[in-house]
């Protein structure tokens, strides 16, 4: 079954909107989760890791600001792109450490229009 | 340099052939090593971890020469079922704790 859930799959939305998207650790919790971004063609990149009850690390030439990541418990943390633009169209992706094997969401596909 | 490089692809391939795949890493301190496959607008999903005295696992055996810094993939009797993107995954640490690191990935396309 399924460790990692990530909610929605898919969402379009209108440029200047805000988009939150969901990741959850389903089989254990989880203190730290990453959040990479695929565009097509293209290899996962970092974007940040969430830390449960901190504040994230972002990776060089990501905005905290515009990236904005609440881990709020040991299963759950969420990631809003505010004021989306259509260059923020991509595969946003959630993993969360298992022992020495790291889990990756299925995946949130995001449209800006 | 790309910290991790790898031959784009695509691979193409006729059902039954062997295909290998190569992937080199410019960080010396990388510990852990990987493949991943990831199917078209999938997440990545471990395929085997490798390691220095080389591992298999059925039709797959993964290499890694930490002296030249290359890992390799070979895939035997190919299968149309293996036609994915597969990843080369690096493992190093950060100030946050474990980090990987995706090679470009490496696009094989297996025919009937």
């Amino acid at each position: 079954g399924a460790v990692v859930s990530q909610h929605p799959s898919r969402v379009i939305c209108k440029s200047g909107t805000s988009v939150k998207i969901e990741c959850r650790s389903l089989d254990f919790q989880a203190t730290t989760m990453f959040w990479y971004r695929q565009f097509p063609k293209k290899s996962l990149m970092l974007m940040a890791t969430s830390n449960e009850g901190s504040k994230a690390t972002y990776e060089q030439g990501v905005e905290k600001d515009k990236f904005l990541i609440n881990h709020a418990s040991l299963t759950l943390s969420t990631l809003t792109v505010t004021s989306a633009h259509p260059e923020d169209s991509s595969f946003y992706i959630c993993s969360v450490l298992g022992g020495e094997t790291q889990y990756f969401g299925p995946g949130t596909r995001l449209l800006v229009l | 340099r790309k910290e991790v490089e790898q031959d784009p692809g695509p691979f193409n391939v006729p059902e039954g052939a062997t295909v290998a795949f190569n992937c080199t890493y410019s960080n010396s301190a990388s510990q852990s090593f990987f493949w991943y496959r990831q199917d078209c607008r999938k997440e990545p999903k471990l395929l085997m971890s490798v390691y220095s005295s080389g591992n298999e696992d059925g039709r797959f055996t993964a290499q890694l020469n930490r002296a030249s810094q290359y890992i390799s993939l070979l895939i035997r009797d190919s299968k149309l079922s293996d036609s994915a993107t597969y990843l080369c995954v690096i493992r190093g640490v950060n100030n946050a704790g474990n980090m990987l690191t995706f090679g470009g990935g490496t696009r094989l396309m297996v025919k009937p």
